[in-house]
């Protein structure tokens, strides 16, 4: 089976860009959340997308969006980025069982490493 | 609101000590809890996971964890370390909510093995 796989792995933005992460999820799974990581600190959530929505998120503003797609891929966007966006972004995929609810466990990419500068 | 202590940011062995890691986590329902392992320059893995049942858990690579309700608490433990074993470890509780799943972290602590 295929892990998760990001794209770009490393990008330079300058503050008040855009920037658009790729991810493809793990093989027989339809969720994706993404997780930004600070240096020095733990993931943390920014949203997950089922079924093409999102349905859930985390403290994170407005100008972070996303996408899922019918193959159940999922792109991040942040937009006007603040130097403070500087992070490791984290997909991960799972799989979740029909009504939504349920424990699983999650399989992460690599991440993709953004300087904002 | 949920969150992840992990005690030790930064922990440095030699091989063949014993290793604990603290975790502890604030969350009134049912938790499920997760150590993950981060290897210099690898993604995120899971090393093992507890969703129910016998609180002592085991991993990979010789990991268990244990699992105590009346303390929140999730502890790492591996007898004998290994240089291999030098990576960053985070607890991690998933905490259910209007049908989707949220993995809190913790802040992680950075194990360094010497031979």
């Amino acid at each position: 089976e295929t892990g998760v796989t990001q794209s770009p792995t490393h990008l330079i933005k300058t503050r008040g860009q855009q920037v658009t992460l790729r991810c493809s999820s793990q093989s027989g799974h339809n969720t994706v959340s993404w997780y930004q990581q600070a240096l020095g600190q733990g993931p943390q959530f920014i949203f997950q997308y089922y079924r093409e929505e999102e349905n859930g998120r985390g403290n994170f503003p407005p100008r972070f969006s996303g996408l899922q797609f019918p193959n159940y891929s999922s792109e991040l966007n942040v937009n006007a980025l603040e130097l403070d966006d500087s992070a490791l972004y984290l997909c991960a995929s799972s799989f979740m069982r029909e009504g939504g609810s349920g424990a699983n466990v999650l399989t992460f990419g690599a991440g993709s490493r953004l300087t904002v500068l | 609101a949920q969150s992840v202590s992990q005690h030790n940011h930064h922990v440095i062995l030699s091989e063949a000590a014993s290793l604990e890691l603290g975790c502890n986590y604030s969350y009134g329902g049912t938790v499920n809890l997760f150590w993950y392992v981060q290897y210099p320059g690898q993604h995120l893995q899971l090393l093992l996971k507890y969703f129910s049942g016998d609180p002592l858990v085991k991993g990979i690579k010789g990991f268990e964890a244990e699992f105590i309700k009346s303390k929140f608490s999730f502890n790492l433990r591996k007898p004998s370390v290994q240089w291999s074993d030098t990576a960053e470890y985070f607890c991690a509780v998933i905490a259910f909510s209007g049908g989707y799943n949220k993995l809190f972290f913790g802040a992680g602590t950075r194990l360094a093995v010497h031979p």
